[in-house]
């Protein structure tokens, strides 16, 4: 599986824009980018996950680099609920295909 | 549509007992992993099943053990119980099998081994 970096913490005010990172400079031409977070004391929650081309959902919007060595997790109006721990998750096609997660981002959001 | 739900929410056990814990994964999703949660190891796969076969299994004792029925629903079993199988469990469904697929999560089954 490819390893991933993100960094350990960012911090964002209410409603303004996000950009989380992610490089996966190993990933393989079959892994999908999938993101996920966790809020305290909840279980994981999907968030969205690509391929190649940029995706949208009504969470938010993956932009993923033209050579796929790394994405961005956007959101574009940070709420309080928006406080948890982002992970970003390669997936290989054919592979074991199980979730693993690292050690992700801490975003917390500031009122 | 009702999300992945998970009985029971909460559970003490004795060590040497065994548990059953059930999950009802997303209708119409025909997938469903089970994985347990422990600050100490993060998340960590235990098995998926899908179409009522286990497609995939992780790296735990014979102990652990599943199964999926035909409507998709499913429950993992732990027999002789050990104080190190404290745990959140949590299950997740997705409507096939493959990376190009999410997984949705319940909110988990709270396991205290005393």
């Amino acid at each position: 599986d490819a390893k991933t970096t993100q960094p350990n913490s960012m911090e964002s005010n209410e409603e303004e824009p996000v950009h989380l990172p992610c490089n996966h400079s190993t990933i393989s031409g079959t892994d999908y980018i999938h993101w996920y977070r966790q809020l305290p004391s909840q279980g994981p929650e999907y968030v969205i996950h690509g391929l190649t081309s940029n995706v949208n959902n009504r969470m938010a919007s993956l932009a993923i680099a033209e050579d796929r060595k790394s994405s961005t997790l956007i959101l574009h109006r940070a709420t309080l609920r928006d406080a948890a721990v982002y992970y970003c998750i390669p997936l290989t096609q054919g592979g074991s295909e199980k979730l693993v997660f690292g050690k992700g981002t801490k975003l917390t959001v500031n009122p | 549509k009702a999300g992945v739900t998970q009985t029971p929410r909460y559970l003490i056990k004795t060590r040497g007992q065994q548990v059953t814990l059930s999950c009802s994964p997303i209708s119409g999703h025909r997938s469903v992993s089970w994985y347990q949660q422990t600050p100490g190891q993060g998340l960590q796969f235990l098995f998926e099943y899908f179409s009522e076969t286990q497609r995939n299994k992780g790296n735990f004792p014979g102990r652990f053990s599943g199964r999926q029925f035909s409507n998709s629903r499913s429950e993992m079993n732990v027999s002789t119980l050990e104080l190190g199988d404290s745990a959140l469990y949590l299950c997740a469904s997705s409507w096939g099998t493959g990376a190009s697929y999410e997984q949705y999560f319940g909110p988990g089954t709270r396991l205290t081994v005393t």
